[in-house]
C-alpha cells in the first residue's frame, strides 16, 4: 500500500512569513511530485511539480525533494492570507498496468493571518 | 483554453439509485482519472481511462465503472449508492508524455449527497 503521510495541521503563521508544509511518502520507486491547493469547496490546483532531487523554485513557491530521506516539501515565501488553503502533497509511481497514478496526502491546512 | 469541466456540480441522490457523472478533459488530454474525496480527506484514486480502456483501478468496488469516449470525454457510474458514496468526485485530465503522464488537471468536481 502506497502512502503519503501529512501533518493535517492547522499551520498558522503571520503574513509575510515562510510558511514550510511537509510530506512524506513510503514507495521508494516513486517518480513525480506534486503540491496542490485546494481552498475551501473547491478543486485541487497545481501549484508546482518536481522530479529531482534538489530545489525548484518557482515566484513565491520552493519545491525540495530528498528522496534518499522519502521526503518532499513546499516552502511559500512572504506569504498571504489568499494562501490560505489546504496544500495536498502526491506522489507518482508508474503501475504495473502501466499507468501513471499519483497518490495524495490528506492534505495541510494552512492559515495565514494578517 | 477550456480546462476540464464536469457535470453537474451538485447531485443528491437516495440509497440504492444509480448516478452518472461526466467529465471533458483539458484540451490536449488523452488521459482521464477520477478520484473521490471525502470530506476532510485526500482525493481517492477510483480509475484512470487512456485509448477508452480502463488503465488502472483504485481500491473500490465494482459498483463503480466508467467509460471512455472517442474525444477523449469520461463518465463515473455509480450503482447502488450508500450513504458512504456522499462525496465530492473529480475528474482530472492529463496527457500520456511516453512512458509518464503530464501532472493532473481537476475539474470543478461534482458534490454527490446520498440520502
Amino acid at each position: 500500500q502506497k502512502e503519503v503521510e501529512q501533518n493535517s495541521g492547522p499551520l498558522s503563521v503571520p503574513e509575510g512569513a515562510i510558511a514550510s508544509l511537509n510530506c512524506t511518502y513510503s514507495d521508494r520507486g516513486s517518480q513525480s511530485f506534486f503540491w496542490y491547493r485546494q481552498y475551501s469547496g473547491k478543486s485541487p490546483e497545481l501549484i508546482m511539480f518536481i522530479y529531482s532531487n534538489g530545489d525548484k523554485e518557482d515566484g513565491r513557491f520552493t519545491a525540495q525533494l530528498n528522496k534518499a530521506s522519502q521526503y518532499v516539501s513546499l516552502l511559500i515565501r512572504d506569504s498571504q492570507p489568499s494562501d490560505s488553503a489546504t496544500y495536498l502533497c502526491a506522489v507518482g509511481v508508474f503501475s504495473s498496468g502501466g499507468s501513471y497514478i499519483p497518490t495524495f496526502g490528506r492534505g495541510t491546512s494552512l492559515i495565514v493571518h494578517p | 483554453d477550456a480546462g476540464v469541466t464536469q457535470s453537474p456540480t451538485h447531485l443528491i441522490k437516495t440509497r440504492g439509485q444509480q448516478v452518472t457523472l461526466r467529465c471533458s478533459p483539458k484540451s490536449g488530454h488523452d488521459t482521464v482519472s477520477w478520484y473521490q474525496q471525502a470530506l476532510g480527506q485526500g482525493p481517492q484514486f477510483i480509475f484512470q481511462y487512456y485509448e477508452e480502456e480502463e488503465r488502472q483501478r483504485g481500491n473500490f468496488p465494482d459498483r463503480f465503472s466508467g467509460h471512455q469516449f472517442p474525444n477523449y470525454s469520461s463518465e463515473l457510474n455509480v450503482n447502488a449508492l450508500l450513504l458512504g458514496d456522499s462525496a465530492l468526485y473529480l475528474c482530472a485530465s492529463s496527457h500520456k508524455q511516453g512512458i509518464e503522464n503530464s501532472p493532473l488537471h481537476f475539474g470543478n468536481g461534482t458534490r454527490l449527497t446520498v440520502t
